[in-house]
């Protein structure tokens, strides 16, 4: 069965250092990949998603994943941390499934800012 | 345009009682999905609708659970008897089409609590 897996539950980063939230798919075939993000007591917005075009994906709020299947990865980047990115990310990988497609979602990372 | 709009926001019910939750997608939006997050772990698939037919059930965690969708339109996901274990948030979420590079946009969740 797919599965992603995210290194890391909790991440702290300083105002204006970079982001990295770690992403690895498990896959036998080429899969969709997506980044979502939950702000405080709302529902998930997508950031971002990866489907087999550039493998270098950028999404909105200044994030981008790269997507490198040597290392079954998709990672989540962004150069400089804003107070208002802390929020929990979820990356989600989805296959074909009776012809349908649907999200497997990993267990998320709560992305911690400080001043 | 509305988004996907989940009712109730939250719900604390008892142990035993009954509880529905109500899921209006985007309109036009034939792909209807249903996810659990249980405190600290994952967002898990419950079931995916197109239209009115159950597409996909075997996130479904037991016959406690019932989804309907009567006419392709709103959803509800009834919950009975409630058990403890039944606590988390209930997102729903809707597409247009269910290929792979469709979003599938989430509402905001039904926070449901089982004491």
């Amino acid at each position: 069965a797919q599965s992603v897996t995210q290194l890391g539950s909790h991440v702290s980063v300083s105002e204006g250092a970079l982001v990295l939230l770690r992403c690895n798919y498990s896959s036998s075939v080429p899969p969709y990949l997506f980044w979502y993000v939950q702000y405080p007591n709302q529902g998930l917005q997508l950031l971002l998603k990866y489907t087999s075009a550039a493998t270098l994906v950028k999404g909105i709020n200044g994030f981008e994943a790269e997507f490198k299947k040597s290392e079954t990865s998709f990672h989540l980047t962004k150069p400089s941390a804003h107070m208002s990115d802390a929020a929990e990310y979820f990356c989600a990988v989805s296959y074909a499934s009776g012809g349908s497609y649907i999200p497997t979602f990993g267990r998320g990372t709560s992305l911690i800012v400080h001043p | 345009e509305a988004g996907v709009t989940q009712f109730p926001s939250h719900s604390v019910i008892e142990k035993g009682q009954t509880v529905t939750l109500r899921c209006d997608p985007i309109s036009g939006h034939d792909n209807l999905y249903w996810y659990r997050r249980v405190m600290g772990k994952e967002i898990k698939f419950l079931l995916h609708f197109v239209k009115e037919s159950k597409q996909d059930e075997s996130g479904m965690p037991n016959n406690r659970f019932l989804a309907e969708r009567t006419g392709g339109t709103y959803s509800t996901l009834k919950v009975q008897p409630a058990e403890l274990e039944d606590s988390g948030v209930y997102f729903c979420a809707s597409s247009q089409g269910a290929s792979s590079g469709n979003t599938i946009y989430f509402g905001e969740g039904s926070w449901l609590t089982v004491v």
